[in-house]
C-alpha cells in the first residue's frame, strides 16, 4: 500500500459525459501528479500540482482539467468524453518536487467510455 | 527532451534464471532514472532509483540496476527469477520538475 488513494476504482460512462476522479496523496506529500495509461499511448504524464499550484503540464487535452485543494487532495475532471479516453488514470504523490524524489502511485481509476 | 527506450516488450525466463530487462536513456543532462513494477490490476511500485550517488543501485525484491554513462543504459537485473516476479516493468527518466517520462514497458513472464 503506497498511501495514495484514488476513487472510484472503476468508472463506466457514456460518450459526451463528464467525470471527476479523486486522489488523496500520502500524508505530508505536497506534490500530486496525474498520469494516463492506455494501450496505444502507454504511460503519459498529464499534469502536476505542488501545494495547490499547477507546476507542469504534459499531453493533457483541453477537455481535461485538474486542481489541488487546500487539504492537498486533487481532482481530475474529464469532460465531453470520447471512446479514446478509456484508460487507467493514476495519481502519484511525492513529498517535494525535486527531480530525484520518488513518486508513490495510487491503485488507479479505470475509466471505460461506452 | 529526455526519453527512455525499453528493448523487448516481452521477456520470458525460467524460474531460477537470470532476469535482464534493458533500458536505454536519452538525456542532455545527468539523468535521474527509475524502475517501477506493475502487477496486474495494481498501481506502479518503485523498485529502485538512480540519483548519481552510486552507479550500482540495489532495490527491493532482489533487483538491482547499473548506470552506465558510456552506454546510456540502466538495465535491471535479478540473479534468480521467482514466479512472483511476473509483472510489467517500466523504466522512467525524470524530466524537469520530476515529471516522469516512461518507457513502453517490458512484460516479464516466468515459467516453472
Amino acid at each position: 500500500d503506497s498511501g495514495v488513494t484514488q476513487t472510484p476504482k472503476h468508472l463506466i460512462t457514456a460518450t459526451g459525459q463528464r467525470v471527476t476522479l479523486r486522489c488523496s496523496p500520502r500524508s505530508g506529500d505536497l506534490s500530486v501528479y496525474w498520469y494516463q495509461q492506455s494501450l496505444d499511448q502507454g504511460l503519459q504524464f498529464l499534469i502536476q500540482y505542488y501545494n495547490g499550484e499547477e507546476r507542469a503540464k504534459g499531453n493533457i487535452l483541453e477537455r481535461f482539467s485538474a486542481q489541488q485543494f487546500p487539504d492537498l487532495h486533487s481532482e481530475l475532471n474529464l469532460s465531453s468524453l470520447e471512446l479514446g479516453d478509456s484508460a487507467l488514470y493514476f495519481c502519484a504523490s511525492s513529498s517535494k518536487e525535486g527531480a530525484s524524489d520518488e513518486q508513490y502511485f495510487g491503485p488507479g481509476t479505470r475509466l471505460t467510455v461506452t | 527532451a529526455q526519453s527512455v527506450t525499453q528493448l523487448g516488450s516481452h521477456v520470458s525466463v525460467s524460474e531460477g534464471a537470470l532476469v535482464l530487462l534493458r533500458c536505454n536513456y536519452s538525456s542532455s543532462v545527468p539523468p535521474y532514472l527509475f524502475w517501477y513494477v506493475q502487477y496486474p490490476n495494481q498501481g506502479l511500485q518503485l523498485l529502485l532509483k538512480y540519483t548519481s550517488a552510486a552507479t550500482l543501485v540495489k532495490g527491493i525484491n532482489g533487483f538491482e540496476a547499473e548506470f552506465k554513462k558510456s552506454e546510456t543504459s540502466f538495465h535491471l537485473t535479478k540473479p534468480s527469477a521467482h514466479m512472483s516476479d511476473a509483472a510489467e516493468y517500466f523504466c522512467a527518466v525524470s524530466e524537469g520538475f520530476q515529471k516522469l517520462v516512461f518507457g513502453t514497458g517490458t512484460r516479464l513472464l516466468v515459467s516453472p
